[in-house]
């Protein structure tokens, strides 16, 4: 399969803790994308990262990629209770003409007040 | 900002019934895409059109799902018929589909829940 894997399935932490995510996935890809799903609704993209980027940020994520050893970091800093939800890496393959992206079984974050 | 519409929200079925879901993408994404979300899992692609064409419907089930974007706008996707093993959330999303510079960003619906009973 060409999916992304989640580390771990589920984290728990305090507001103000930062979260880490990672991804690990198989195949050479163009890029790798992180979505975010809050229980019951539709994903919502976060970040992009290409091939050729090491690190990414976004007011309080941060996305690391290492395609040398195939796998990817979300930090999420100072969290809040509102980033509880599910989040999900998605890679495109290199050399896809579709765009097909592949998404792995995510990961439940859960942030305590 | 714009939106990827979706309806039903919510649809419980009997077995062996037929259910359709329908998608209204954003505005002016040549790529629509229906995906299924089974509980705990991450979604699977279904059914990828580029304006009214399938361009990848490798993973389903033909025998009993149907999807079509006749004038390349919205969409149908059909289950006939519907068995307990269909029971997810079927999320239909777009893009623009821009491959060359920013990468295939895909915007999502809210999703249809589907209970078979």
């Amino acid at each position: 399969s060409q999916q992304g894997e989640e580390d771990p399935q589920a984290l728990s932490i305090q507001e103000g803790e930062n979260a880490t995510m990672n991804c690990s996935y198989k195949t050479s890809i163009n890029n790798l994308q992180w979505y975010r799903q809050n229980s019951g609704r539709g994903l919502v993209h976060l970040i992009l990262i290409r091939s050729n980027e090491r690190e990414k940020h976004s007011g309080r994520l941060r996305v690391t990629l290492d395609t040398s050893k195939k796998s990817s970091s979300l930090l999420i800093t100072a969290s809040r209770a509102a980033d509880t939800a599910s989040y999900f890496c998605a890679t495109e393959e290199r050399g896809s003409t579709l765009g097909r992206l592949y998404f792995g079984r995510g990961t439940q974050l859960t942030v305590w007040p | 900002e714009a939106e990827v519409a979706q309806s039903p929200r919510y649809k419980i079925t009997e077995k062996s019934q037929a259910v359709a879901f329908w998608c209204d993408p954003i505005s002016g994404h040549a790529t629509l895409y229906w995906y299924r979300q089974i509980l705990g899992q991450g979604p699977e692609l279904l059914v990828q059109f580029q304006d009214e064409s399938v361009v990848d419907d490798s993973q389903l089930p033909k025998d009993r799902f149907s999807a079509e974007r006749l004038k390349g706008v919205d969409s149908t996707l059909k289950i006939q018929p519907a068995e307990l093993g269909d029971s997810a959330m079927y999320l239909c999303a777009s893009s623009d589909n821009d491959l060359g510079t920013r990468g295939n960003t895909i915007y999502f619906g809210e999703g249809s829940w589907l209970t078979v009973v």
